[in-house]
């Protein structure tokens, strides 16, 4: 069985730029969970999906957002970066029992660095 | 506010001996707890989880940890640690407020000596 995968892996952008992230979860996931690590804060939740649904969301600001498709594939958008947004983005996805006990599996993660 | 706590940035042991990782939560009533290990360049891996039951919960690659509800602890333990155990490993609880997120530690760098 296929784990979470994320897309890309690595990328820079620039001050200013937008970038897309995308996570496929495992098949038959239907909750995805977007968190940010940094050095700095640790790991901080960004938003969770449920059937294209946005359930929950972090302390975030609105240049943060993002949306699940009909087959549960998610993607993550951050407009005009800033540094400070330089961070592993981590999807994380659940089924349905799954998520009421907490157990997420997580993708690699995709780095991003702004420059 | 939600927090966890881990008060060590890194935990240094010797191959062959054992490993302790404290976690300290806040959640009143009946938390949910969680250990997750990442390993460089990779995303979190699920070790073991505290849901309700015996203190003691076993999980993968031979780790274990035990629920204090007293001392608001939940420490990682593993009886004999191997170099291959070095690894970030972060301590969450489940939100308090019924959602379905979980907050994390800051994590512990464990480092294994050979």
């Amino acid at each position: 069985k296929a784990g979470v995968t994320q897309t890309p892996r690595y990328l820079i952008k620039t001050r200013g730029q937008q970038v897309t992230l995308s996570c496929s979860p495992i098949s038959g996931h239907r909750s995805v969970s977007w968190y940010q690590q940094t050095p700095g804060q640790g790991l901080q939740f960004l938003f969770e999906y449920f059937s294209e649904t946005q359930r929950n969301k972090g302390n975030f600001p609105g240049r943060f957002s993002g949306r699940q498709f009909s087959n549960s594939r998610s993607e993550m958008n951050v407009s005009t970066l800033e540094l400070g947004d330089s961070a592993l983005y981590l999807c994380a996805s659940s089924t349905v029992r799954d998520l009421n006990t907490g157990e997420l599996f997580f993708g690699e993660g995709s780095r991003l660095t702004v420059l | 506010a939600q927090s966890v706590a881990q008060p060590e940035d890194q935990v240094n042991v010797a191959e062959g001996n054992p490993l302790t990782v404290k976690c300290t939560y806040s959640v009143s009533g009946n938390p949910y707890l969680f250990w997750y290990v990442q390993y460089p360049n990779r995303g979190l891996q699920f070790l073991l989880k505290y849901i309700t039951g015996d203190n003691l919960v076993k999980g993968s690659y031979g780790f274990e940890a035990e629920f204090n509800k007293s001392q608001t602890s939940f420490h990682l333990k593993k009886p004999s640690a191997l170099v291959s155990d070095s690894a970030l490993y972060f301590c969450a609880e489940r939100d308090a407020g019924g959602n379905n997120r979980l907050a994390f530690g800051k994590g512990n760098q464990v480092v294994v000596i050979p």
